[in-house]
C-alpha cells in the first residue's frame, strides 16, 4: 500500500542553524501539507501546496518557514534560522485531491530538537 | 472560523471495557469532514475513519463505532471491549470544503487501557 515517507525520522540542529525536513507523498497525490506537534500538544496546520504554490498558511508559517517541491516527488520544508521553540514533531500529508477524496495521509514524522 | 473540542484529557479504563472518547465542533461551513486519527506510542498518526457533513449515518468497523450528530456538533468514538493495543492518543479532526481544506484537530484524548 503506497504510504507518505519522510526523511530523517530524528534531527538535532543548534538554534540558527538551518534545517530541511524531506518529504515524499504518494505518487498520485495533488495536495500537500506539513503539520507540526509540540510535543504533548495537540497536531497544528502549518501550510498547504497545491499546483506548485501554497494555498494556504498558518500564522505559525513566517517569513522563516518555506516550502518547495523541487523534483516532482519530493516536498520539502525549510526553517532558515532555527529556534528552541521550533523543537516539534514535523508530519508531512498528501491528499489525492478528485471529488471525494477528502482524506490526509500522514508521513511518520520527523522530530526536530532545536538545542 | 473551525474549531475542535476533546474535552477528556485523559481516559484509562480495564482491558474489555467499552469507552466513548467525545468530539465536539464548530463550523459555518455547510459542506465540511470529520476524522479520527489515531496516535500510539510510536508517534506516527493512523487514520481511522472520516465522515462527510451530508451523511449522518452512524459507522462500525470490528470494535469501533462512530457516532456523528449534526444536531449537537458532535461526533463521538466508541471502542467497545476495548484492548491494550488500543493504548494511544486520538484525535478528532475537522476540514471545510472551502479553501486548501486544512485539517483542525482537538487536543486530543490519552486513552490508556490496563491489563
Amino acid at each position: 500500500e503506497p504510504e507518505v515517507t519522510q526523511t530523517p525520522s530524528h534531527q538535532v540542529t543548534q538554534m540558527g542553524q538551518e534545517v530541511i525536513l524531506r518529504c515524499v507523498p504518494i505518487s498520485n497525490h495533488l495536495y500537500f501539507y506539513w503539520y507540526r506537534q509540540i510535543l504533548g500538544q495537540k497536531v497544528e496546520f502549518l501550510v498547504s501546496f497545491y499546483n506548485n504554490e501554497i494555498s494556504e498558511k498558518s500564522e505559525i508559517f513566517d517569513d522563516q518557514f518555506s516550502v518547495e517541491r523541487p523534483d516532482g516527488s519530493n516536498f520539502t520544508l525549510k526553517i532558515r534560522s532555527t529556534k528552541l521553540e521550533d523543537s516539534a514533531m514535523y508530519f508531512c500529508a498528501s491528499r489525492l485531491g478528485t471529488s471525494g477524496a477528502r482524506t490526509q495521509y500522514f508521513g511518520p514524522g520527523t522530530r526536530l530538537l532545536v538545542l | 472560523a473551525q474549531k475542535v473540542t476533546q474535552a477528556q484529557t485523559e481516559i484509562s479504563v480495564v482491558e474489555k471495557e467499552d469507552v466513548t472518547l467525545d468530539c465536539v465542533y464548530e463550523t459555518r461551513d455547510t459542506t465540511y469532514y470529520l476524522f479520527w486519527y489515531k496516535q500510539p506510542p510510536s508517534g506516527e498518526l493512523v487514520f481511522l475513519i472520516r465522515r462527510n457533513s451530508f451523511d449522518e449515518q452512524n459507522e462500525i468497523s470490528g470494535r469501533y463505532s462512530w457516532n456523528f450528530q449534526k444536531s449537537t456538533s458532535s461526533f463521538n468514538f466508541t471502542i467497545t471491549a476495548s484492548q491494550v493495543v488500543d493504548s494511544a492518543v486520538y484525535f478528532c479532526a475537522l476540514s471545510e470544503e472551502q479553501g486548501a481544506q486544512k485539517l483542525v484537530f482537538g487536543q486530543g484524548t490519552r486513552l490508556t487501557i490496563n491489563p
